[in-house]
């Protein structure tokens, strides 16, 4: 089981800021089977980026993807109102998928 | 538009099963697996397994093996999970998903059934 670790566990920025998350897998993953969801209290998670780097239909830009290796970072350039939630990764590679623990962006 | 459409909210004592649906409405899903995740209250995204619907084909995780079952009704296109043994440790609000149909990428999901576990 590829396990996701992300990181830091939560974020205080302020609107405006850039946001770095991370999300480092136990094992390598090839093609780069990585998704990213956003999710607000009382929601279902909300796909933003698939293939590691894919925005989903919808997405605004400030929101991207990359990978380096094991390690895979979702930026969100400057940080609206909006975007203030827990964000998760989530492999699916091969089987088992996995999630990562989750990312809180709070308002600081 | 595709919306998943899941049964609603369930009270079991432990010890007990419990099975979730799930329905697909609107446009007519063509290749794609059903996802079942589960979120503890206050906790994380956790995936359970997967089904494709069309040939039946399950994958697990590990944690779940011999208490879950992931089956799907084709005349009727809807998904069910079935949790079995159940502990106060299994209280969550479980979705289903359909990420992907037909290699494009949507990102659907349920809008959550709450099980609750409590003697």
């Amino acid at each position: 089981e590829i396990v996701l670790t992300q990181s830091p566990g939560t974020l205080s920025l302020s609107p405006g800021e850039r946001a770095t998350l991370s999300c480092r897998a136990s094992q390598s993953v090839s093609s780069s089977p990585l998704a990213w969801y956003q999710q607000k209290p009382g929601q279902a998670p909300r796909l933003l980026i698939y293939d590691a780097s894919t925005r989903a239909t919808g997405i605004p830009d400030r929101f991207s993807g990359s990978e380096s290796g094991t390690d895979f970072t979702l930026t969100i350039s400057r940080l609206e109102p909006e975007d203030f939630a827990v964000y998760y990764c989530h492999h699916y590679g091969r089987f088992p998928q996995t999630f990562g623990q989750g990312t809180k962006v709070e308002i600081k | 538009q595709v919306q998943l459409v899941q049964s609603g909210a369930e009270v079991k004592k432990p010890g007990a099963s419990v099975k979730v649906s799930c329905k697909p409405s609107g446009h007519t899903l063509i290749s794609y697996y059903i996802h079942w995740v589960r979120q503890a209250p206050g906790q994380g995204l956790e995936w359970m397994g997967l089904i494709d619907p069309s040939g039946g084909s399950t994958s697990y995780a590990q944690k779940f093996q011999g208490r879950l079952s992931i089956t799907r009704d084709t005349s009727t296109s809807t998904g069910y999970m079935e949790l079995s043994s159940l502990r106060s440790e299994d209280t969550a609000v479980y979705y289903c998903a359909v990420l992907r149909d037909n290699g494009v990428w949507y990102g659907y999901w349920g809008q959550g059934t709450l099980v609750s576990v409590s003697s």
